[in-house]
């Protein structure tokens, strides 16, 4: 089936560093997602993109779709530590838009370090 | 508050038996999922339903069982004949828009342990 590569598989930075990860797919999406899980939670959305190029930030958070469609990339800057969890990028395979289907990738473990 | 609920957070099962997992939403939402979540993987779907009285399985379906009476409530049963259930379960809703199912948002989950 299809498959979302997503890296780094873990990160332990230190406070206050810059932070990007991506996710790459062989086929085309419409519509890329980001979300991060907290231990023991479930996975609260952080970005939502809909158009090839679309750049989209919410506070230190940035995401971007791929022009290809084909990637997306979040970047989260000036890291602190309520940061730490895990962050999974999420398609929308085109041709799926009446399955309810979600890609997901096998998630980035982030660690901040004070 | 309008959201997701799970419950409960935390469920044992016995060898052979059934279990229901409890999910309910009021956001008014159209579409509803069910994800399976084992330790360093992604999700996985189990199955989805775009309307009341209508189901469709996902990935990995085999030993659960769903039904859709009411639009704010989709509980899923694990049943004996799937050998592996311990995992992390989330549920997950999105409304339905000009035909494409929008973004999908998360309860907190329910851990299913197996005794």
């Amino acid at each position: 089936g299809q498959q979302l590569n997503q890296s780094p598989q873990s990160m332990f930075i230190q406070e206050g560093e810059d932070v990007s990860m991506n996710c790459t797919s062989s086929s085309i999406f419409n519509t890329w997602l980001w979300y991060k899980q907290d231990p023991g939670e479930g996975p609260v959305l952080l970005i939502a993109l809909y158009k090839a190029g679309e750049l989209t930030s919410n506070g230190r958070l940035t995401a971007q779709f791929g022009i290809t469609r084909k990637d997306s990339f979040l970047n989260i800057s000036a890291s602190i530590p309520s940061d730490v969890g895990i962050y999974f990028c999420a398609g929308r395979p085109r041709g799926s838009g009446n399955t309810g289907k979600l890609i997901f990738g096998q998630g980035t473990t982030l660690q901040v370090k004070p | 508050d309008g959201g997701i609920t799970q419950s409960p957070k935390y469920l044992f099962r016995k060898e052979g038996q059934n279990v229901t997992l409890s999910c309910e939403q009021n956001l008014n939402h159209d579409a509803m999922y069910w994800y399976r979540q084992d330790p360093g993987q992604g999700l996985r779907l189990i199955y989805y339903s775009q309307i009341v009285n209508d189901f469709q399985k996902g990935d990995i379906a085999e030993g659960y069982s769903v039904s859709r009476e009411k639009k704010e409530s989709f509980p899923l049963t694990v049943t004996s004949a799937q050998k592996n259930p311990t995992a992390f379960y989330l549920c997950a809703s999105s409304i339905l828009s000009g035909g494409a199912l929008e973004t999908q948002y998360f309860g907190p989950g329910t851990r299913l342990l197996v005794l």
